[in-house]
């Protein structure tokens, strides 16, 4: 079956620069792979997604690039800002999952004022 | 507001005992998804729902269960609880035809 790993699991930056963080994911039949944010104490919510047929997707400060070929996708946000603190999750989706998600750990995502 | 809700917001119950967590899908959503999540862990899938029938089990311990009624809430319950089961846990909606899963606020649960 389908395995997402996640990295870093913790990933400080300081307000303004960028933030990179990365999966990888097992099966070559995913073809959708969201991104969800979750605040803390609050409930995960969808910020960006890919579909396999899509090499990147950017909306505003946020992007996400998907390497088929290597199993990988990124997600990128640029000029972070204090409210981008909180835990990122990937996941991925293949075509026969009855569209079950499978999740990445998430990274903790830590902005230095 | 996702538009799913769940009840209780917080439950604080002891070792042994059993609790019924519920969950009201958004409006027009057919999948339900119950999701543990222990303290600074990621997402835990336990089990999907869909249109009222199982369709995808996760890491769901045999002291759990859950099912989804006709008018698509849905149940989770656990049992013989202990220590380990404290946790967050959310359900999640889904359209049909639809990849985005619409978290709800979560129940807190507290195993003393």
């Amino acid at each position: 079956g389908e395995n997402v790993e996640q990295h870093p699991s913790t990933l400080s930056v300081q307000e303004g620069d960028s933030a990179v963080i990365k999966c990888t994911y097992s099966d070559s039949a995913s073809n959708y792979f969201p991104w969800y944010k979750q605040e803390l104490g609050k409930r995960p919510q969808l910020i960006i997604d890919i579909r396999s047929n899509v090499g990147e997707k950017k909306d505003q400060r946020i992007a996400v690039t998907l390497n088929k070929t290597a199993k990988h996708f990124s997600l990128h946000i640029t000029e972070t800002q204090p409210e981008d603190s909180a835990v990122y999750f990937c996941a991925a989706r293949a075509m026969d999952s009855n569209y079950q998600l499978i999740w990445g750990a998430g990274t903790k995502l830590i902005i230095k004022p | 507001d996702s538009g799913v809700t769940q009840t209780p917001k917080h439950l604080i119950t002891a070792t042994g005992q059993r609790v019924t967590l519920r969950c009201s899908p958004r409006s027009g959503d057919l999948s339900v998804y119950w999701y543990q999540q222990s303290l600074d862990q990621g997402l835990q899938f336990l089990i999907q729902y869909y249109n009222g029938e199982e369709r995808a089990k996760g890491n769901i311990l045999e002291r759990f269960s859950a099912q989804q009624f006709p008018d698509l809430h849905s149940e989770l319950n656990l049992s013989s609880l202990e220590l380990g089961d404290s946790a967050l846990y959310f359900c999640a909606s889904s359209a049909p035809g639809n990849n985005e899963q619409f978290f709800g606020p979560g129940t807190r649960l507290t195993v003393l």
